[in-house]
């Protein structure tokens, strides 16, 4: 175990639900970070939270909309999802703001839109 | 892109054998780390290595960085079935505030 939680571990969803993934860490690490991994491409940084602020948006869509209530939290709430977007989505975090810091992993979030 | 690329993308060995990974990138970096992935799981972090270092040693894990050919390496001594996962480089460009990672090495250790 890393600190690092998240649920579901497993989401099955249609292109006009509404559903939001949940990550919890309890390392009292400052940053957190969305990722998202698809088959055969790299992973990708989707976003950034410093102390609770987005610092980085990675040209994410708008169909994904983090929220960080507070710094051990970190929500993704998905709605009108395309079947291009049915991937492994990664949190992370780290003590440090800063992506040039270790950062530890959650185990994921497995999602299929249909 | 920056991203980093990892040769080769899979490899087969021996329980006991050695295990050698290569990272290239393209840009300037502050760090480069390696990251391991068991299948469908998170990454959890190796080792970091930085900018102005040559090697580095973690257990049976042995990092080299090398600037200049904008590359690195991942050596696992004494390979074990256990250690069957994906590896992955991922670089911090020098400035910027973003880690990007590579495609990783599929290592399979047979028992």
């Amino acid at each position: 175990e890393t600190g690092v939680t998240q649920t579901p571990r497993h989401l099955v969803m249609g292109m006009t639900n509404k559903k939001s993934l949940k990550c919890e860490q309890h390392l009292g690490h400052n940053a957190m970070y969305w990722y998202k991994q698809s088959a055969k491409k790299p992973l990708e940084l989707m976003f950034v939270y410093n102390f609770k602020e987005q610092t980085e948006n990675n040209s994410v869509p708008s169909r994904f909309s983090p929220e960080c209530p507070n710094s051990s939290h970190l929500f993704l709430h998905l709605h009108t999802l395309q079947p291009e977007d049915s991937a492994l989505y990664l949190c992370a975090s780290s003590m440090e703001p800063s992506v040039s810091e270790t950062q530890y992993f959650g185990p994921g979030t497995r999602l299929l839109v249909l | 892109s920056q991203q980093g690329e990892e040769d080769p993308q899979a490899l087969s060995i021996q329980e006991g054998e050695n295990a050698t990974m290569n990272c290239s990138y393209k840009t300037s970096i502050n760090n480069l780390q390696w990251y391991r992935q068991n299948s469908g799981r998170g990454l959890v972090h190796l080792i970091l290595i930085r900018s102005n270092e040559r090697e580095k040693h973690s257990g049976r894990l042995r990092v080299t960085l090398d600037t200049s050919k904008k590359s690195s390496s991942l050596l696992i001594t004494a390979s074990r079935a256990a250690d069957t996962a994906s590896y992955f480089c991922a670089t911090v460009q020098t400035g910027a505030n973003n880690l990007f990672f590579g495609t990783g090495t599929r290592l399979t250790v047979i028992p």
